[in-house]
């Protein structure tokens, strides 16, 4: 069974730097076809996927937020680390990460059509000063 | 703006048969690549319900289908209950924007 949890800093203030951490069991990052995303969601608002690090190390951001955003992780833990510098209130979302894998036809260097099967429960950080 | 496109709302009477949209375009689903639908209950997570355009994971009811033609996808959903009441989302991967993306959701009200 794969579980995810997030966790972090609930309140932030603006220009702050946020690290989040995603705590994951019953899957290892150092086995081929895995990856774990980040994804969050402002309060009443669309999911937005922010980044994504596969088994190999290989990484993707969000082109509107690369500048911020660093995702890296601890297969010895089962962690993968989120940090965001810069906050701003408009970054005042539920943070999710998710398990990710490509679909059983296609192989793991499918790297675009990885999906997003497993989510944690979400973390919600507020920016406010 | 979300690069795909879904209604913001659509109601049924239980029993009845709905359908979500969602248009993208030729940088992605146009493209090839693959659609994915959530489903996410009032305060819950969102929940995976079809991924590869088509693919029901074990535990969603074939109740729900799920298709992709061109540049649009469609989630369906038959025998219409109380208990689907919830915002969807189709998710895919964008060339141009270089990133998986998301629609804007619709709110499925059961009336």
């Amino acid at each position: 069974q794969i579980t995810l949890k997030e966790s972090g800093p609930t309140l932030m203030k603006p220009t702050q730097t946020l690290t989040l951490t995603c705590t994951f069991s019953g899957f290892s990052l150092s086995t081929g076809g895995v990856g774990v995303a980040w994804i969050r969601q402002p309060p009443g608002k669309a999911l937005e996927w922010l980044a994504l690090i596969y088994w190999n190390d290989d990484k993707r951001y969000s082109p509107s937020l690369k500048s911020r955003l660093t995702i890296t992780k601890d297969t010895s833990k089962n962690q993968v680390l989120l940090t965001m510098t810069n906050m701003d209130p408009v970054d005042t979302a539920t943070y999710y990460c998710a398990h990710s894998i490509p679909p059983y036809y296609l192989d793991s260097s499918a790297y675009y059509h990885y999906y997003f099967d497993s989510w944690g429960q979400g973390t919600l950080v507020t920016v406010s000063s | 703006q979300s690069v795909l496109t879904q209604p913001p709302s659509v109601s049924g009477a239980p029993g009845q048969r709905v359908t979500i949209s969602c248009t993208g375009s030729s940088s992605n689903l146009g493209a090839g690549y693959d659609v994915q639908w959530y489903q996410q209950l009032p305060g819950t997570v969102p929940k995976l319900l079809f991924y590869g355009n088509s693919n029901r994971p074990s535990g969603v009811p074939d109740r729900f289908s799920g298709s992709k033609y061109g540049t649009s996808a469609s989630l369906a959903i038959t025998g219409l209950q109380a208990e689907d009441e919830a915002d969807y989302y189709c998710q895919s991967y964008d060339n141009r924007l270089s990133g998986w993306v998301f629609g804007g959701g619709t709110k499925l009200t059961v009336v």
